[in-house]
């Protein structure tokens, strides 16, 4: 069964920095690009990055580039989001998802950037 | 980047009724397109991949079809259960695009 599990949100202050992780199994994880989307509280979904096999090429969103870099540790069936510059409308769930097409998704973990 | 125009925003709906929700790309994305759904606090699900296959364990009640432009997800006799967020995402071209969501409510 594929579980993806992210961990590592919490309360930051604007301009701070978080690192989100997602611990994953069930599935050969350096077979599969994976990727970050958010939801804003209330709000829809929306893609933030992207991450091919091997962690040599990324996508961002233009709302994160330059802030946010996504890589990955396939010994440890990992991957990470770091986000620096952290700024109130970069609040929000962020999940965790496997594959090129988007199919399984882990349970999110909220980042909230307030003072 | 792909703007993804889903329709409509909301709907209420009695079980048992047919219900279909339509996205359009502002420009050709072949089959790069699934379906998902959200319920409250909890992650989305794919229901539908490559615009009209069922994933695996998804009722048969619900299908999709179109594509390039063009795709409507169906449900054929709503469930309780079907009561949620709905949402198309295009996965041709990079940013990944979603739809605004359909809410379906209880009439």
């Amino acid at each position: 069964e594929v579980q993806l599990v992210e961990s590592g949100g919490g309360l930051v202050q604007p301009g701070g920095s978080l690192r989100l992780s997602c611990a994953a199994s069930g599935f050969t994880f350096s077979s599969y690009w994976m990727h970050w989307v958010r939801q804003a509280p209330g709000k829809g979904l929306v893609w933030v990055s992207r991450i091919n096999t091997d962690g040599s090429s990324t996508t961002y969103a233009d709302s994160v580039k330059g802030r946010f870099t996504i890589s990955r540790d396939n010994a440890k069936n990992t991957l990470y989001l770091q986000m620096n510059s952290l700024r109130a409308e970069d609040t929000a769930v962020y999940y965790c998802v496997k594959a090129r097409d988007v199919d399984y998704w882990g349970q999110g973990t909220l980042v909230t950037v307030s003072s | 980047d792909i703007q993804m125009t889903q329709s409509p925003s909301s709907l209420s709906a009695s079980v048992g009724d047919r219900v279909t929700i339509t996205c359009r790309a502002s420009q050709g994305i072949a089959n790069d397109l699934g379906w998902y759904q959200q319920k409250p606090g909890k992650a989305p699900k794919r229901l539908i991949y490559a615009a009209s296959s069922l994933q695996s364990g998804v009722p048969s009640r619900f299908s999709g079809s179109g594509s390039g432009t063009e795709f409507t997800l169906a449900i054929s006799s709503l469930q309780p259960e079907d009561f949620a967020t709905y949402y198309c995402l295009q996965h041709n071209t990079y940013p990944l695009t979603f739809g605004g969501g359909t809410t379906v409510g209880i009439k």
